[in-house]
Formats: C-alpha cells, sequence, structure tokens
C-alpha cells in the first residue's frame, strides 16, 4: 500500500466552483506540504503544516486554504476554482528527526478547470 | 531565500554518461537533495548532500562543493528508462520546507 495518498487522482470542474484535495499518509510523519507544478515552473509550494495547530502559507497560498485535520490528514481547498489553477497537485510529508529530512510524494491530482 | 539553477533539457544517448549540474544562491544551507520524477508521476528522492564530496549509489553519484554553490548528478551506464525529469532542491536551516529547482528534463535516445 502507497504511505501517502490523495484524492481523487484526477478531477474537472468549472469556474467558481469549490473543490477539497485532499491527502492522506500512513508513515507517520508530522510534517505535509501541498505543492503545485507547471511546465516550466517547477514545484511551487502553496502551503505547509509542521504538526496539527500549525499552517504556514508557502509562495503561492493565494486562492487556496488548507486544513489539517489530524497528524495522517491535509486537505487542499479551492474556495472558487479559476482556469489558471489547471495544475499537476502534490501532497509531500517529511519526518525532523530522520536526519535529512527527506520529502515523500504522493501520486499526484491532476485538476483541469474550465 | 533560494535561488536554484538548472537546464531546462539534456539529451543523452544510452549506455553513455551524463552530469546534471545544479547552482544556487542561499541566506543560509542545510542539504542538497535529487529527485527524478517520470513524466505525470510524483518525484522520488534519488540523494542528498550536505558535506563536501562525492556521494555514490550504484549508477548515480551526486556532489557537492558548498563554497562553489555548485552540485551535479551522474548518471552513468544511461538507459532508457532513465529520461525523466531530475529536481534539485536546497533546504534552509532552521525548520523551512525545500525549495526546489525548475527541474532538468533528460531524454536518453538508442
Amino acid at each position: 500500500d502507497a504511505d501517502v495518498t490523495q484524492t481523487p487522482r484526477n478531477r474537472i470542474t468549472k469556474t467558481g466552483k469549490r473543490i477539497m484535495l485532499e491527502c492522506s499518509q500512513t508513515k507517520g510523519h508530522d510534517r505535509m506540504y501541498w505543492y503545485r507544478q507547471d511546465p516550466g515552473l517547477g514545484l511551487r509550494l502553496i502551503y505547509y503544516s509542521f504538526d496539527v495547530k500549525d499552517i504556514n502559507k508557502g509562495e503561492i497560498s493565494d486562492g487556496y486554504s488548507v486544513s489539517r485535520q489530524a497528524q495522517a490528514k491535509f486537505s487542499l481547498s479551492l474556495e472558487s476554482a479559476i482556469p489558471n489553477q489547471t495544475a499537476l497537485y502534490f501532497c509531500a510529508t517529511s519526518d525532523p528527526d530522520r536526519g535529512r529530512e527527506t520529502q515523500y510524494f504522493g501520486p499526484g491530482t491532476r485538476l483541469l478547470v474550465l | 531565500g533560494q535561488n536554484i539553477d538548472q537546464p531546462t533539457e539534456m539529451t543523452a544517448t544510452e549506455g553513455a554518461i551524463v552530469q546534471i549540474n545544479c547552482t544556487y544562491q542561499t541566506s543560509g544551507f542545510n542539504g542538497l537533495f535529487w529527485y527524478q520524477q517520470h513524466a505525470g508521476e510524483a518525484p522520488t528522492f534519488l540523494s542528498y548532500n550536505v558535506l563536501d564530496g562525492l556521494e555514490e549509489k550504484g549508477r548515480f553519484s551526486s556532489f557537492l562543493s558548498r563554497s562553489k554553490g555548485y552540485s551535479y548528478l551522474l548518471l552513468k551506464e544511461l538507459q532508457m528508462k532513465d529520461s525523466a525529469s531530475y529536481l534539485c532542491a536546497v533546504r534552509d536551516p532552521g525548520n523551512t520546507p525545500l525549495v526546489f529547482g525548475k527541474g532538468t528534463r533528460l531524454s536518453v535516445i538508442a
């Protein structure tokens, strides 16, 4: 079974709709992240959380919100989707107690906003 | 903050050796990572350097020079399955997430 899972894997929505992307992990890591990836722009950080009570904005948080419901769950919401939010979204986790603190990524959610 | 530069694309021949460079300008440094990402898939961890020198792992090696703000990933005996994007990422000291470069798309041709 995958350690970091994302649902849905693919989503098509319309401009103005609210959608939620979900991330769950069984790695027992405290730290979780949401990135988006666009062709030519690489991975850009949206939000991150170092524990259940900690939420931090990343490089491109406008138009997004997050919820850390439990250590294992971190959700990303688009309150009113717009076409330029079409992208590949990745959730990631890390463990600060493990020396180099490698980030582990989920399989991604491909979002298309029409 | 961090500024990370890598070539956008590279092409190499099956069986050959390729070197992918990464330069970074940082206000601090606490480690450099290389990830591999096949098209449409998640990035997967390849290597980590925090001290100067070469780290070897099978066909892949990664080098770091902290004084020059420079790293490279060396792939030997290239295989078609090595066609992927290779992402360089740097960590600042303190509680900050990784900052990723835009990635280098490597195409391995026969």
